[in-house]
């Protein structure tokens, strides 16, 4: 079965760092570009970031731009995303998703089940 | 590219045919993808490429559309299709999102 599955949410201050990862199994990791997306409470989809198969290539919604990092470890099939200078706005669930393979592969699938993370003193 | 998703709620019974639109700011070719996410969940791929279906959703739900405006319908509506539905665009980057119609029993 393909899957992933995020970890590394929680509570942090404003101002503060989290890094999240995300495992992935059940499919030929290394073969796929990957994404963050990011759910604030109540509210609707936002992508985030994504990442090249060999990891030389990301890319970042302005929102996160300068602040989050995104990597990948094709050998340990996880992907990360850094996030520095947390905000308010930040506070979400955050998925990681696969995109489809190769240029052609334009949507997301599968989705993990998503990490929360909550920005507040 | 800004992605507008009407009606934002919709309310229908089991058994109803309901249509979902997405409008895109500008020409997307057929990069549209729609989403179904019930309520604590991850989001779930329906339709691709505008109106190729998944593999495992049911035939119910089918897409159309290309440009700038696309459709979701779901022809016979089923009690767990009540969920909020999304639309992605993959034509460009940010790969936008739909705000989300929320599809709720009557």
């Amino acid at each position: 079965e393909e899957q992933l599955v995020e970890s590394g949410g929680g509570l942090v201050q404003p101002g503060g760092s989290l890094r999240l990862s995300c495992a992935a199994s059940g499919f030929t990791f290394r073969s796929y570009e990957m994404n963050w997306v990011r759910q604030a409470p109540g509210k609707g989809l936002e992508w985030v970031s994504d990442i090249s198969t060999s990891g030389t290539t990301a890319r970042y919604a302005d929102s996160v731009k300068g602040r989050f990092t995104i990597s990948r470890d094709n050998a340990k099939n996880s992907l990360y995303l850094q996030m520095n200078g947390l905000g308010a706005d930040d506070t979400a669930v955050y998925y990681c998703a696969r995109r489809g393979i190769a240029a052609a592969g334009r949507w997301f699938d599968p989705w993990g089940q998503g990490t929360l993370v909550t920005v507040s003193s | 590219i800004q992605l507008t998703q009407s009606p934002s709620f919709l309310s229908a019974s089991v058994g109803d045919r309901v249509t979902i639109t997405c409008r895109a700011s500008q020409g997307i070719s057929s990069y549209l993808v729609w989403y179904q996410q019930r309520v604590g969940k991850a989001p779930k791929l329906l339709i691709y490429a505008a109106s190729t279906l998944q593999s495992g959703v049911p035939s119910r739900f089918s897409g159309s559309g290309s440009g700038t405006e696309f459709t979701l319908t779901i022809s016979s509506l089923q009690p767990e299709d009540f969920a909020t539905y999304y639309c992605q665009q993959f034509n460009s980057y940010p790969y936008s999102f739909g705000q989300g119609t929320k599809l709720e029993i009557k």
